[in-house]
């Protein structure tokens, strides 16, 4: 696969359920980031991991949301006890690293739809 | 606050036409400043990506401007298509690391 993968594509979930979105990088690229975004809008910061460690999560909106790294490829954005405000599109981007001048590389989102 | 700002909000264009972005910023410090297109339901795509010392950058029809000092740039695009349709966002990197500031986006309808 040569682009950034997320999964899965749609996900319509109940209020107060819990759900995880995934994001596969690619091959080689460090930096990860994940994104939320409302029609109209641009995308807005969550997370950001170099390798396994999440080095800014200061976009998280509260305790509900957590990302993992574990092996630093595949990442998951895991959202407890759901709202109807958290329906957005989640991107996930990938870069070869953080420094300026790399390109990020998005998937095409999950949207997130709770009712 | 480090803001990025763009106009218009949304611009209908006949194919085959020009057209020009824009993109205002107040972002402190600055690396560079990039232009994505986004596709509806699809994520971003890097056009651009310029630094302080670069003033203009094309991709095929695409060309993208910036002044430093006014804090402003511009995206051109030239004999537009109906591909060209999407929603246009400029981004400023403050920094390294995370800190991308994006902007609201343009969206472009071209039409035939």
């Amino acid at each position: 696969g040569a682009g950034v993968s997320q999964t899965p594509s749609n996900k319509v979930t109940e209020k107060g359920k819990y759900v995880e979105l995934r994001c596969d990088p690619i091959s080689g690229h460090t930096a990860l980031y994940w994104y939320r975004q409302s029609l109209g809008q641009g995308p807005e910061f969550l997370i950001y991991f170099q390798g396994t460690g999440a080095a800014d999560d200061s976009g998280l909106p509260n305790d509900r949301f957590f990302a993992v790294r574990p092996e630093g490829s595949v990442s998951t954005l895991k959202i407890q006890r759901t709202e109807r405000g958290d329906s957005a599109v989640y991107l996930c981007a990938s870069s070869l690293m953080s420094s300026y001048n790399s390109p990020l590389h998005f998937g095409n989102g999950t949207r997130l739809t709770v009712t | 606050k480090n803001q990025v700002e763009q106009s218009p909000q949304s611009l209908i264009i006949l194919e085959g036409k020009n057209c020009t972005l824009q993109c205002n910023y107040t972002v402190s410090p600055f690396s560079n400043l990039r232009w994505y297109k986004q596709d509806t339901g699809r994520g971003p795509v890097s056009l651009t990506i310029m630094t302080f010392s670069e003033n203009t950058k094309s991709n095929g029809r695409y060309t993208a401007t910036l002044d430093a000092d006014t804090k402003q740039s511009s995206l051109h695009i030239t004999a537009s298509q109906l591909s060209d349709s999407a929603s246009y966002i400029c981004v400023v990197q403050s920094g390294k690391g995370q800190n991308f500031v994006f902007g609201p986006g343009t969206r472009l309808s071209v039409l035939p």
